[in-house]
């Protein structure tokens, strides 16, 4: 069965300083990979998705960068934090290859604060 | 998308009532939908989809029905339960092009018991 992990859970972290949040899919092959945003008491909001590696699409533009060095790894980074780059930060799977569409699988998220 | 920023609007209801979810999409040219629960310090998780070729289709205390013709999805759950209470997204996908999915602004739904 396919699992996705996202690590870590918490993360305090002072303004500049750099960031990197680490999702690695297990149990499935060239997934389509996304990182959102989420505010607290807000919605969804996609940063970046991926189709294959090395391949990254920016959906707002932002303090932030995503990188997938492996097929099943997406990372999400910043060279200098700011407070608004505070939220919840999901990372999701969704399978490529094949006919119908499907539902996206969801990690559990990181809790960033930015102080 | 411009909801995102925006607070969520919240349901209150009664343990044992039945809720009812509503979400309005933007795209004509979707054409598969799904519900999503996303319980707090977690992830959202699937709950139901529906394909747009129909208008209805149900689960286990759950119904999703579908309007194309005014681009509006709605979650019902039956005799909800404190469990239930979460915050649900709808998302959209549109026909033919790579699975991104799009996420409706979410409502919270808060049970009270």
């Amino acid at each position: 069965s396919q699992t996705i992990h996202q690590w870590p859970a918490t993360l305090v972290q002072p303004v500049g300083s750099p960031l990197s949040l680490e999702c690695t899919v297990e149990g499935t092959s060239n997934p389509n990979l996304y990182w959102y945003r989420q505010a607290a008491g807000r919605g969804l909001q996609l940063l970046f998705y991926s189709v294959g590696i090395g391949q990254i699409s920016s959906e707002v533009p932002q303090n932030l960068s995503a990188s997938r060095p492996q097929d099943r790894q997406f990372i999400l980074s910043s060279k200098k934090l700011l407070l608004s780059d505070s939220g919840f930060y999901l990372c999701a799977w969704s399978p490529r290859h094949i006919v119908q569409n499907t539902e996206a699988f969801f990690g559990q998220g990181t809790r960033l604060t930015v102080v | 998308g411009e909801n995102v920023g925006l607070h969520l609007p919240t349901l209150s209801v009664q343990e044992g009532d039945n809720s009812i979810i509503n979400c309005a999409y933007s795209n004509s040219a979707s054409d598969y939908f799904i519900w999503y629960k996303q319980e707090s310090g977690k992830g959202p998780q699937f709950i139901i989809d529906i394909r747009s070729n129909m208008d209805k289709r149900q689960g286990q205390r759950v119904t999703v029905l579908l309007n194309k013709t005014v681009k509006h999805l709605s979650l019902q759950i039956a005799a909800t339960q404190p469990g239930d209470s979460a915050v649900y997204f709808c998302a959209e996908n549109l026909e033919g092009g790579s699975y991104i999915p799009t996420f409706g602004r979410g409502t919270s739904l808060i049970v009270h018991p």
